[in-house]
């Protein structure tokens, strides 16, 4: 059964600080989806990595993976209030009944404060 | 707008009784799949149709069910219904099951069972 981890799952960061979240799988996959989701909104696609090495950017989110090491980061440069959401990360990979299958993490809360 | 329509947004309803929840996806996409998000158990998948077809199972009970018609909209039904059963149903859609496509979100059902 595919595993994903994603850590912190709470983080309260300042303004104009940066940081990183994670989030480890446990069996091979070379697609990682990220989704950013508003309270009681729905999710919002953000990145699709698919490849080893992808990294992809949008305004003050860098996205990556490293499908060796079964890891994806989320970094956040410069935080402002407006990133405040929850972040999930979802693996993509074949279940045993030979069907395609998006798991998702548990979800980082996000919180930044001024 | 992510494109992908469900309804009702809000729905309250006692126990024991059933439900039924609409989507319908993007234009042009044949895969539809149902999540449950909950507090505790985060975001669950349920299962996937494409054109018409089940093609995964996810942790579905077995008083929940689903379909996807001819015009490609599809229902989730809920009976029996249980306080557990109170969550966030979103549906997702995409053009077909498999690596590399990007799932759009809905804005989901609240269901609240009391």
């Amino acid at each position: 059964e595919l595993k994903v981890e994603q850590n912190p799952l709470f983080l309260s960061m300042q303004e104009g600080k940066n940081y990183t979240i994670y989030c480890n799988y446990s069996t091979t996959s070379d697609r990682l989806y990220w989704y950013r989701q508003d309270p009681g909104k729905s999710l919002e696609s953000l990145f699709v990595l698919l490849s080893n090495g992808a990294v992809k950017q949008e305004g003050r989110l860098m996205a990556s993976l490293d499908t060796k090491a079964r890891l994806s980061t989320l970094h956040i440069t410069a935080a402002v209030h407006d990133l405040s959401a929850t972040y999930f990360c979802a693996v993509g990979a074949y279940s045993g009944a030979g069907s395609y299958q998006l798991t998702f993490g548990k979800g980082t809360k996000l919180s930044v404060i001024p | 707008d992510s494109g992908v329509t469900q309804t009702p947004k809000h729905l309250i309803t006692a126990t024991g009784q059933r439900v039924t929840l609409r989507c319908s996806p993007r234009s042009g996409d044949l895969s539809v799949y149902w999540y449950q998000q909950s507090l505790d158990q985060g975001l669950q998948f349920l299962i996937q149709y494409y054109n018409g077809e089940e093609r995964a199972k996810g942790n579905i009970l077995e008083r929940f069910s689903a379909q996807q018609f001819p015009d490609l909209h599809s229902e989730l039904n809920l009976s029996s219904l249980e306080l557990g059963d109170s969550a966030l149903y979103f549906c997702a859609s995409s053009v077909r099951p498999g690596v590399g496509t990007e799932a759009f979100f809905g804005q989901g059902t609240r269901l609240t069972v009391v």
